[in-house]
């Protein structure tokens, strides 16, 4: 069965740090993975997607995301956090079988002055 | 071009009161999911339309809600009898065609409905 999870509800971070948002996931075939973000009162916002090829994605806003195939993972990072960036952020995963995306919980990202 | 866009926006009802609630998808996008969340938590997969395939309705809570698709575009979330724990922020999404999963879904602003 396909999975995913965001270990940690909330991450704090001061700005002008590295952050890092954690995502893991469980899929019996190729998977294909989402970031999105969704900011106070409005919708969600894709962000970036592995698909296929190099393994640093690159997003909108300056965040990136590693795929690691090995560890099953999908690590969320930025080098130099931004008050701005302070939202919730989710993880999906899709199989390349099926066209339902699975969601993660949501991890809180505060970013501090 | 234009995003997916939902109405209304806010939606407070009685509870036993029907509501529709609306999502106009981006042009040329074929697929299209309805989900519900409700305050600071995940996001509920409700239904999923294809093109002019049979909708998937297995993330439907209960025979109150239900959804059609008019034309393969605009759609429609009706629930009847409203109860206080349908009380929640319903999300649209739409995407392109489905070929491997690999396009992204964009969502709408989504509704917030109030049961009181």
């Amino acid at each position: 069965a396909q999975s995913v999870a965001q270990p940690e509800d909330q991450v704090n971070v001061a700005e002008g740090n590295p952050l890092t948002v954690k995502c893991t996931y469980s899929v019996s075939g190729n998977p294909y993975l989402f970031w999105y973000v969704q900011y106070p009162n409005r919708g969600l916002q894709f962000l970036l997607k592995y698909i296929t090829g190099d393994n640093l994605v690159k997003g909108s806003y300056g965040f990136e995301a590693e795929f690691n195939k090995s560890q099953t993972s999908f690590h969320l990072k930025k080098p130099s956090a931004l008050v701005s960036d302070s939202a919730l952020y989710f993880c999906a995963v899709r199989e390349d079988s099926n066209y339902q995306l699975i969601w993660g919980a949501g991890t809180k990202l505060i970013i501090k002055p | 071009g234009a995003g997916v866009s939902q109405s209304p926006s806010n939606k407070v009802t009685e509870k036993g009161k029907d509501v529709e609630l609306r999502c106009d998808p981006i042009s040329g996008h074929t697929a299209l999911y309805w989900y519900r969340q409700s305050l600071g938590q995940g996001l509920e997969f409700l239904i999923y339309f294809q093109g002019n395939s049979a909708p998937d309705k297995s993330g439907l809570p209960s025979d109150r809600f239900s959804a059609e698709r008019t034309g393969g575009s605009v759609s429609t979330l009706t629930i009847q009898r409203t109860q206080q724990e349908d009380s929640a922020v319903y999300l649209c999404a739409s995407s392109q065609i489905w070929t491997g999963g690999r396009y992204e879904q964009y969502f709408g602003p989504g509704t917030r409905l109030t049961v009181t």
